[in-house]
């Protein structure tokens, strides 16, 4: 494993509440990443950091913003979620020419 | 834009049987590609790559080979066993210094005994 935490696990939250999920890692892996995994769509990309503080969107970035204040953790923000934002979520990291190893995911239900 | 396809699943097996599940992409240049695989309750776990042309990539038994002609990356083994239930991701690499992955949807394999 390349020790990857992700918290909470599961969430239940309200429409229109702002949610904070956590990803730390301890392999000091330059790049982490957030995906999401709906059925028939396999795993998409949120956003992803580069480095402290450097961090560009993916192909589904709307309704999400990200942080990354320590190179172990990366925080996924959903500003205000919304039913579509029910998924399961997941976290990855690597180095520029290695494999992704991703955390264990955090499913999501927005009620 | 970059993008891989997979065949639908679910696919169910007898145990022993042979397994493809094919994969096949569209991008630019020339991507890595890679074969995912998630237990039940778990993440992602890297199951093998290939990074150019012609390049087989192959671990626990399964293989797949990079095809450039056709662009694909179909998975195999040879006699599948209870264990290998799982679902399977094809993925590859956006080459722009990231790694960030592209994704397929996902097959579904249950192998009964």
């Amino acid at each position: 494993d390349a020790g990857i935490t992700q918290s909470p696990r599961h969430k239940v939250t309200e429409t229109g509440t702002p949610v904070t999920l956590r990803c730390h890692q301890t392999e000091n892996h330059r790049y982490m990443y957030w995906y999401r995994q709906d059925p028939g769509h396999g795993l998409r990309l949120i956003h992803y950091s580069y480095g402290v503080k450097d961090t560009d969107k993916g192909e589904v970035s709307d309704g999400y913003s990200v942080s990354r204040s320590k190179t172990e953790d990366f925080l996924l923000t959903l500003e205000s979620a919304t039913s579509s934002q029910t998924s399961v979520y997941f976290c990855a990291t690597g180095q520029l020419n290695t494999e992704a190893f991703f955390g264990q995911g955090t499913r999501l239900t927005v009620v | 834009g970059n993008s891989v396809t997979q065949m639908e699943g679910p696919v169910t097996l007898s145990e022993e049987a042979f397994l493809t599940i094919n994969c096949t992409y569209t991008a630019t240049g020339y991507p890595s590609l890679f074969w995912y695989v998630q237990y039940p309750g778990e993440g992602l776990q890297l199951l093998l790559k290939a990074t150019k042309a012609d390049d087989k990539g192959s671990n626990k038994g399964f293989e797949a080979t990079y095809r450039k002609e056709t662009t694909s990356f179909h998975l195999e083994k040879g006699s599948v066993q209870v264990s290998d239930s799982a679902v399977y991701f094809c993925a590859l690499s956006d080459l722009e210094g990231a790694q960030k992955l592209v994704f397929g949807q996902g097959t579904r394999l249950t192998i009964n005994p």
